[in-house]
């Protein structure tokens, strides 16, 4: 069985500071990793994937994570947050065989001016 | 542009009431999901479709249904059985074997209030 845990419920940080929403995962076999992004009263999006190959991978909107195998973690970081970042980010895992993703409880992300 | 719509986006189900939330996407994906998302516990999976005519149960499928006739669409209705509907349901797809790794593409989710 496959898990998430995102660490933080909620993370508020001032414009222009750095961030980091942790997530850590647990699963027996080969994963996929993934971020995705929620904004008030919407579906969600794509920020990034870890698939295989390079452990750091980059994403839309400046932001990257760091997929850490032998911490079963995948931390997302902004070196610079603005207050358009507001939103709630879901981590996420999918083994590399099958059809099901299993999600995080989310992070809520609130950028102060 | 490619997609997936969600309709309606706000629904109100009377106590004892059947209601269908309706997902298309034009993705020409194989694989959809219906997921129910509660304030604080992230996203459960209620159903979901590998291919037309076939689909399985998730986490959470009791008190719902689905169908899947046609590659496009996947209907959800919520029945009577289901005692505490109210959520934000959100539609997804995906396209295994694509070299996308399981990626999702959501709809743009649908609010249901039981009144």
């Amino acid at each position: 069985a496959q898990s998430v845990t995102q660490l933080d419920s909620q993370v508020p940080v001032f414009e222009e500071a750095p961030v980091e929403l942790r997530c850590n995962y647990s699963s027996s076999v080969s994963v996929y990793l993934f971020w995705y992004v929620q904004y008030p009263n919407q579906g969600l999006q794509l920020l990034l994937k870890y698939l295989s190959g390079s452990t750091l991978v980059k994403g839309i909107n400046g932001f990257e994570a760091e997929f850490n195998k032998s911490q079963t973690s995948f931390h997302l970081r902004k070196p610079s947050v603005h207050i358009s970042d507001t939103a709630e980010y879901f981590c996420a895992v999918s083994n590399t065989g099958g059809f099901k993703t299993i999600f995080g409880a989310g992070t809520r992300l609130f950028v102060k001016a | 542009d490619g997609g997936i719509t969600q309709s309606p986006k706000y629904l109100f189900r009377k106590e004892g009431q059947n209601v269908t939330l309706s997902c298309e996407q034009n993705l020409n994906h194989d694989a959809m999901y219906w997921y129910r998302q509660d304030p604080g516990q992230g996203l459960r999976l209620i159903y979901y479709s590998q291919i037309v005519n076939d689909f399985q149960k998730g986490d959470i499928a009791e008190g719902y249904s689905v169908s899947r006739e046609k590659k496009e669409s996947f209907p959800l209705t919520v029945t009577s059985a289901q005692k505490n509907p109210t959520a934000f349901y959100l539609c997804a797809s995906t396209h295994p074997g694509t070299g996308q790794g399981n990626t999702i593409y959501f709809g743009e989710g649908s609010w249901l209030t039981v009144v």
